[in-house]
């Protein structure tokens, strides 16, 4: 049991590339997001899916896109990179919140991603 | 958009001492959640409040939901190296999304 993955580790981009960070759990999670870590901020919601082929925004999903076609998937794509998207990203999976009790939510190791 | 603050933004304790750190929110959550995260890591789960006055406990962490639901408190008791991290609270915000605190960063000192 892997629990929930992430690749790359570290990523280099130039101005104007697009890439894709990869998530995967194997818990049979219902609930998929996608945070990112900036200095003194928290963590922020970008997209969350609360199951197979549905989607929705989070708080900061400007310049980033997401799509849920398995359960155990959820990549999150920069389409045109910036240098503010330079930040550490986490994907995080519940096994499936609104029910009481849980809200277990665990995460990813991170990817850290530069842009230049 | 939700925004909750923690306090203090760090703080520097010597080994053994007892650590306490709050979260408070201008909006009502009816979950409350703390993660600890190490560096170079993604966070982990300490303790999830799910009641108004709850107090609830996970060996040295002991965790509190507030009576008014507009924050939380943490504390950690006889600190040890391995509690060096940041400490994130989390609030459930429209049953199923999370809002994390700025978090606070602490340093044990042997």
């Amino acid at each position: 049991n892997a629990g929930v993955t992430q690749t790359p580790k570290f990523q280099v981009l130039k101005t104007g590339q697009s890439m894709t960070l990869q998530c995967a759990q194997d818990m049979n999670h219902e609930y998929m997001s996608w945070y990112r870590q900036d200095p003194g901020m928290g963590l922020r919601l970008i997209h969350y899916s609360v199951g197979a082929g549905i989607t929705d925004q989070g708080e900061v999903p400007n310049g980033y896109n997401v799509s849920r076609s398995t359960t155990e998937d959820f990549p999150l794509r920069l389409l045109s990179a910036a240098p503010s998207q330079t930040s550490v990203y986490f994907c995080a999976s519940t096994k499936s919140p609104g029910l009481a009790e849980i809200y277990e939510q665990y995460f990813g190791p991170g990817t850290r991603l530069t842009v230049t | 958009g939700q925004q909750l603050n923690q306090s203090p933004q760090s703080m520097f304790i010597q080994e053994g001492e007892d650590v306490s750190m709050n979260c408070t929110s201008s909006s009502i959550f009816n979950t409350w959640l703390w993660y600890k995260q190490d560096p170079g890591e993604g966070p982990v789960l300490l303790i999830a409040l799910y009641k108004a006055g709850e107090l609830t406990s996970n060996g040295r962490l002991t965790a509190q939901f507030g009576i008014t639901r507009k924050d939380s408190f943490l504390n950690i008791s006889a600190s040890i190296p391995s509690d060096v991290g940041i400490y994130f609270c989390a609030g459930l915000f429209r049953g199923q999304n999370f809002v994390f605190g700025p978090g606070t960063r602490l340093s044990v000192l042997p």
